[in-house]
């Protein structure tokens, strides 16, 4: 199994600064499996970023992925009152498809 | 546009058996080109991939789960379905169903809104 863990676990920061996230996996992974998904409290997993390092459909390029093999990094410039959520990593290459434990980021 | 629905009881007994299923819309389960799974998340917790199905059944489980679950699929009414047995509370969770490419792409790109079930007598 594919264990991802994510750093910080909480990352507080102000609007307009920025987030670095850090996500390790255990084994090596293909980065057109590897992705970034927010979520905020009450909501569902919102696709940010796939393939490691592009951004979904309507993602704004303040959001950046970058990585590959074991160490992914999703970095969030400028920050908007509307990023502050918990960010998770995820990959689907090896089985079982595994979620690193989340990343909040908050005021 | 592809969505997803998620429907079944919201109130489960313990060491009975959770069932759902998974309505697709806009778009057709049988395609080779996707997986279709289940996650879920548990109060407060990160999200916990349970299994997937791909056409003509093919199913791959969680292993932590393996042993509980069962994922299928009923193309006529375009809908995949999620059995978990023996539950216990530990299995009170929001539950998705999601769809990921198997073929052009490998990513979740679609998720139902989540359906909470609550494992209590």
């Amino acid at each position: 199994e594919v264990v991802l863990t994510q750093s910080p676990g909480t990352l507080s920061l102000s609007p307009g600064e920025t987030a670095t996230l850090f996500c390790k996996a255990t084994h090596n992974i293909s980065s057109s499996q590897f992705a970034w998904f927010q979520q905020k409290p009450g909501h569902t997993p919102r696709l940010l970023i796939h393939g490691a390092s592009n951004r979904a459909t309507g993602i704004p390029d303040r959001f950046r992925g970058s990585g590959s093999g074991t160490d992914f990094t999703l970095t969030i410039s400028s920050l908007e009152p509307e990023d502050f959520a918990v960010y998770y990593c995820h990959q689907c290459a090896g089985s079982p498809w595994t979620f690193g434990q989340g990343t909040k980021v908050e005021v | 546009q592809v969505q997803l629905q998620e429907s079944g009881p919201g109130l489960v007994k313990p060491s009975q058996t959770l069932s759902l299923s998974c309505l697709v819309s806009g778009g057709s389960i049988s395609s080779g080109h996707y997986y279709w799974s289940w996650i879920r998340q548990s109060p407060g917790k990160g999200l916990e991939w349970i299994g997937r199905i791909y056409i003509r059944g093919s199913t791959e489980y969680n292993p932590s789960l393996e042993s509980r679950v069962a994922i299928s699929m009923d193309p006529a009414k375009n809908q995949f379905s999620l059995q978990l047995t023996s539950v216990t509370a530990a299995d009170t969770a929001v539950y998705y169903c999601a769809r990921a490419g198997a073929y052009l792409f490998y990513y979740i790109d679609v998720w139902g809104k989540g359906t909470t079930v609550t494992v209590s007598s």
